[in-house]
């Protein structure tokens, strides 16, 4: 049974902070990784997509990987209240089916 | 690109009516997922289709759901008949796998209500 695992939240951060999100799994064989933002009463939007372990960072996103301990983040520097929403984490194994977390809260606060 | 579209983006309707949901797929992807989302259960997958097949339908809750897909541009999730608990928002979403990445978009949704 795959299974990815977030920490529900509320996560609260001041505006301008760094806020750490993290998702662990259970499948060692996935090999892609996602994070989705959704705001309320919205879909899904995909921000991030990683596949190596390391690093790899989009304007104020950083996603990290690391494959031997199962585990990925994702890094929102300066974060402003518009980033405000549920982060979603994602894994799967090439061309299989996509298994979701059950999403992080991120609060900003002005 | 107008991305994956669904209709109706809202539907209120009564126990014992049959739902129809509707979803045309990014043009070229090649795969359709299906999804539920609700506050206690988060996102669910129902079901997704690999160049028009059903390849996963596990997630269907019972056989009051069922999900076609006649063609590469159009899929339909059909409730029959509704009750109150398959209240909740459904997602189509289309992906594209090329040169190792592999990458889903999701539609609007269609926010449910059954009374």
């Amino acid at each position: 049974q795959k299974e990815v695992e977030q920490n529900s939240g509320p996560l609260s951060v001041p505006e301008g902070a760094i806020a750490s999100l993290n998702c662990t799994y259970s499948d060692r064989v996935s090999q892609s990784f996602f994070w989705y933002r959704q705001y309320s009463g919205k879909s899904p939007e995909l921000i991030m997509s990683i596949y190596s372990n390391g690093d790899k960072e989009d304007g104020r996103f950083t996603a990290q990987l690391n494959k031997a301990s199962q585990y990925v983040s994702l890094l929102i520097r300066d974060s402003q209240p518009s980033d405000s929403a549920t982060y979603l984490c994602a894994v799967n194994n090439y061309g299989q089916n996509f298994v979701f977390g059950p999403g992080t809260r991120l609060s900003v606060l002005p | 690109d107008a991305g994956v579209i669904q209709s109706p983006r809202h539907e209120v309707t009564e126990m014992g009516q049959e739902v129809t949901l509707r979803c045309k797929p990014i043009s070229g992807h090649d795969y359709l997922f299906w999804y539920r989302q609700t506050m206690m259960r988060g996102l669910e997958l129902l079901i997704y289709f690999n160049n028009n097949v059903p390849i996963d339908d596990s997630g269907m809750p019972e056989d009051r759901f069922s999900a076609k897909m006649p063609n590469a541009s159009f899929s339909t999730l059909k409730i029959q008949p509704s009750e109150p608990r398959d209240s909740a928002v459904y997602f189509c979403a289309s992906r594209s796998l090329g040169q190792g990445r592999d990458t889903q978009y999701f539609g609007p949704g269609t926010r449910l209500t059954v009374l």
